[in-house]
């Protein structure tokens, strides 16, 4: 497609829940990259991909976080037993290589855990 | 952790004025960049300003880069009521970019 798509742009779930948040990035993007943002706050790093693999997960903030991209183009983020503390913004951003010179950023998953 | 700190936090001017706001980082970087963010949702990106560079400019938009005080600045000029964002500098660090806290700015009209 022409841009980074997030689905759903917006989710309310219960606590304790099991949530999914999809990214589907720039056609021949290699490079995946998932955010979280809190309210007021910048971006905070979560996942790294390269291709299929998880090249960086020093982000997830614990093991109920996990994100997979089984085909090395759409990824989704998978969030277990949600607590309130999860909701936020959860952004997506894809580049053509991981040389760090910009990124494509979707419009978001606006995640609300009541 | 968050290696980009913006400086002010918020900005109200109005339609006309220039808007500057300031990013200090703690690294060595290899650039450093400028997004934008509308509404809370997705960034933009504006600029990007390599460190053997001390200025660059986009249009409206002129970014300056002291590696020595390792410190950058976005000034947006003759600023327009459309330019109300949030604006967040990013520097690599490894394999991803990490964000600053981000200055709003409110152009009024």
């Amino acid at each position: 497609g022409a841009g980074v798509s997030q689905t759903p742009s917006n989710k309310v779930t219960e606590k304790g829940k099991y949530v999914e948040l999809r990214c589907d990035p720039i056609s021949g993007h290699t490079a995946l990259y998932w955010y979280r943002q809190s309210l007021g706050q910048g971006p905070e790093f979560l996942i790294y991909f390269q291709g299929t693999g998880a090249a960086d997960d020093s982000g997830l903030p614990n093991d109920r976080f996990f994100a997979v991209r089984p085909e090395g183009s759409v990824s989704t983020l998978k969030i277990q037993r949600t607590e309130r503390g999860d909701s936020a913004v959860y952004l997506c951003a894809s580049s053509f290589t991981a040389d760090n010179y910009g990124y494509t950023f979707g419009s978001g998953t606006r995640l609300t855990v009541v | 952790s968050q290696q980009g700190e913006e400086d002010p936090q918020a900005l109200s001017i109005q339609e006309g004025e220039n808007a500057t706001m300031n990013c200090s980082y703690k690294t060595s970087i290899n650039n450093l960049q400028w997004y934008r963010q509308n509404s809370g949702r997705g960034l933009v990106h504006l600029i990007l300003i390599r460190s053997n560079e001390r200025e660059k400019h986009s249009g409206r938009l002129r970014v300056t880069l002291d590696t020595s005080k390792k410190s950058s600045s976005l000034l947006i000029t003759a600023s327009r009521a459309a330019d109300t964002a949030s604006y967040f500098c990013a520097t690599p660090q490894g394999n991803k970019l990490t964000f600053g806290g981000g200055t709003r700015v409110l152009v009024k009209p």
